[in-house]
Order: C-alpha cells, then sequence, then structure tokens
C-alpha cells in the first residue's frame, strides 16, 4: 500500500501557483518524498524529490515540514500544460527500488 | 525522451491466448520494471528486473511471467489472457545511481 495520503483533485487558476499537499506521517528517517507526474495517459515522469530540505528545480519546488510528516509540491506558475496527475511518493534513496504509486492528485489548471 | 519503446502500442486478444509485450531500452540500464494501471489506481508493479536473468517478483505477478536475455530487452508475458488482465502497461527504466524512473509510453491491452 502506498505510504501517501493525497487529495484526489484540485483546481487552479492558469498562471497561478499550484500547491499539492501530501501526507507521509509514517516516513522512517531513510525514506525520501519523490513526486512523479502523469499527464493524460502518457508513462509517469519524474518532477522533483527531497529528504529534509526544500528542492527547487526547473519543474516545481518541494516543501518538506520539519518533522518530515507532510510536504507540497509548487509549480510557481500553473499553465494548461500542467493538467496531471500528482502522485507523492515515499521510498529509500535509489533508483532502483520500485515506485509504490498511490491514487494520486489530479489537478487541473484552468484558463 | 529516455530512449525506451515499448511494442505493441495497442492489442486486442481472445481470452484463453498468449500474449508477449517487449519493452526495449537504449540507455543500457540495469533496471527494468513491468508496471499496470487500471481505471481509478496508480499504477502497481507486476514484475523488475536488476540485471539480465535477474527477476524478482512484485505486488500484482499472479499470471504474468517476464524475461529478460539481454540488457536492452524486457519481456512481459501473459500465458493465458483473462478479461482481469485488460489494463494499460508501462515499462519503466533506472540506472545504478538514478534517483528517476524513466517510463516509456505504455501498451494498451485489451482481452475480449
Amino acid at each position: 500500500d502506498a505510504k501517501t495520503t493525497q487529495p484526489p483533485s484540485m483546481d487552479c487558476a492558469e498562471g497561478r501557483a499550484a500547491n499539492l499537499p501530501c501526507n507521509h506521517s509514517t516516513i522512517s528517517g531513510n525514506e525520501y518524498v519523490y513526486w512523479y507526474r502523469q499527464i493524460h495517459s502518457q508513462g509517469p515522469q519524474y518532477i522533483i524529490h527531497g529528504l529534509k530540505n526544500n528542492e527547487t528545480n526547473e519543474m516545481a519546488s518541494l516543501i518538506i515540514t520539519e518533522d518530515r510528516k507532510s510536504s507540497t509540491l509548487i509549480l510557481p506558475h500553473a499553465t494548461l500544460r500542467d493538467t496531471a496527475v500528482y502522485y507523492c511518493i515515499v521510498r529509500l534513496y535509489s533508483g532502483n527500488t520500485p515506485l509504490v504509486f498511490g491514487k494520486g492528485t489530479r489537478l487541473s489548471v484552468i484558463a | 525522451d529516455a530512449g525506451i519503446t515499448q511494442s505493441p502500442r495497442h492489442k486486442v486478444t481472445e481470452t484463453g491466448t498468449p500474449v508477449t509485450l517487449r519493452c526495449h531500452q537504449t540507455e543500457n540500464h540495469r533496471y527494468m520494471y513491468w508496471y499496470r494501471q487500471d481505471p481509478g489506481h496508480g499504477l502497481r508493479l507486476i514484475h523488475y528486473s536488476y540485471g539480465v536473468k535477474d527477476t524478482d517478483k512484485g505486488e500484482v505477478s499472479d499470471g504474468y511471467s517476464v524475461s529478460r536475455s539481454k540488457t536492452e530487452d524486457f519481456l512481459l508475458t501473459l500465458e493465458s489472457a483473462t478479461s482481469s488482465q485488460t489494463s494499460v502497461y508501462f515499462c519503466a527504466i533506472s540506472g545504478l545511481r538514478d534517483n528517476e524512473q524513466y517510463f516509456g509510453p505504455g501498451t494498451r491491452l485489451t482481452v475480449t
């Protein structure tokens, strides 16, 4: 079973920041938080990952609470192409560990 | 794109027939995975491989077998397809030090 809890759906106005929450209250000390997204039946796409510090890349920012029990993925200026299902995944820091997907959050960006 | 192809991309088959799906990579990555995705579910792991001839079962492996005789190809076989195996199948790859898994475009399989 997935070790994360996410809202099933969210809406965001185009051009605004999209903030996607994730709860992972049972995360252990050596587990990272990963985010993937899946755009309309395509294969999932990696977005970002982090351990305890906030992370930023060209796609998004990841804010992890100090107790590491929850996190927020931020898309700073959402576009229509960001409409997708976003998956928050907790896993060990290893490229070869299989991913355990939950149902994710369906983000709809509205013009 | 991460150099992953899946074939066929679409297939319709009858119950009881054998089906083989192919995942091909050009990245020389060690790890390869097969997932399935059904409506209302996230992806679920079927089998994975951590090297040539080295494979292991995932969460939903019943009714599936895999083979990996060379680094670039990972085959998923349904020995006798059932309607419950109607799904979209995704292949993924990752390297020894990668933080990411790269996914293929998927194969849509319908078993009638």
